[in-house]
């Protein structure tokens, strides 16, 4: 089955710099790559989502690259704002059994310090 | 989307005892999934629901620990048998409409075994 591995754990950052998390996945078969922001208490909401036959998906402040080779993905996160600190998660879908689950990372906490 | 209905929302239980979680989706979808969240770590997958046959559990996880019932293609219940302290933790339900698409997670069941 799947195996999702996320860098680094923690992140700390100056209100306005960049954040970048990154993440590695063991099956090649896997085709969709969400990545979760999870604030405390509340569930875990999406706020971008990759396609294994896109390399790269931007969304104004948040963008994700896919390398397909190396089986990594990577969130970015530009011009960052107190409102980013949270824990995200990244995940990939894992097709065996054909069940269509989600295996996750396991998370990285950001503070954006103002 | 999804809406996703999961109740209680927390519970405080005496060990030994069981406590079942509702989770109720407003359209119907063909797989649901449950997860449990440990304090500050990832997601792990406990087990997939699929209606009108017996759930499939992850390693590590078993039936008589937390049976699940999938009556119908909106909604699911998950057990915590005999609980000990160690079962302290959030169980959240998760479903996606389209297997390509988002997964939507319910509120969380925050629970506590004293």
């Amino acid at each position: 089955g799947e195996n999702v591995e996320q860098h680094p754990s923690t992140l700390s950052v100056q209100e306005g710099d960049s954040a970048v998390i990154k993440c590695t996945y063991s099956d090649s078969a896997s085709n969709y790559f969400p990545w979760y922001k999870q604030e405390l208490g509340k569930r875990p909401q999406l706020i971008i989502d990759i396609r294994s036959n896109v390399g790269e998906k931007k969304d104004q402040r948040i963008a994700v690259t896919l390398n397909k080779t190396a089986k990594h993905f990577s969130l970015h996160i530009t011009e960052t704002q107190p409102e980013d600190s949270a824990v995200y998660f990244c995940a990939a879908r894992d097709l065996s059994g054909g069940y269509n689950k989600l295996i996750f990372g396991a998370g990285t906490r950001l503070a954006v310090h103002p | 989307s999804a809406v996703i209905s999961q109740k209680p929302s927390r519970d405080i239980c005496q060990r030994g005892t069981s406590l079942t979680i509702q989770c109720q989706v407003d359209s119907q979808v063909t797989m649901m999934f449950w997860y449990r969240q440990q304090p500050g770590q990832s997601l792990t997958l406990i087990a997939t629901a699929n209606q009108g046959s017996e759930a499939t559990y992850e390693s590590g996880f078993v039936i008589d620990k937390f049976p699940i019932s999938r009556p119908n293609l909106t909604f699911s219940t998950l057990t915590v048998s005999n609980m000990s302290p160690e079962d302290s933790s959030i169980y959240l339900c998760s479903v996606h409409v389209d297997p390509n698409t988002e997964a939507f997670f319910g509120q969380g069941t925050r629970l506590t075994v004293v």
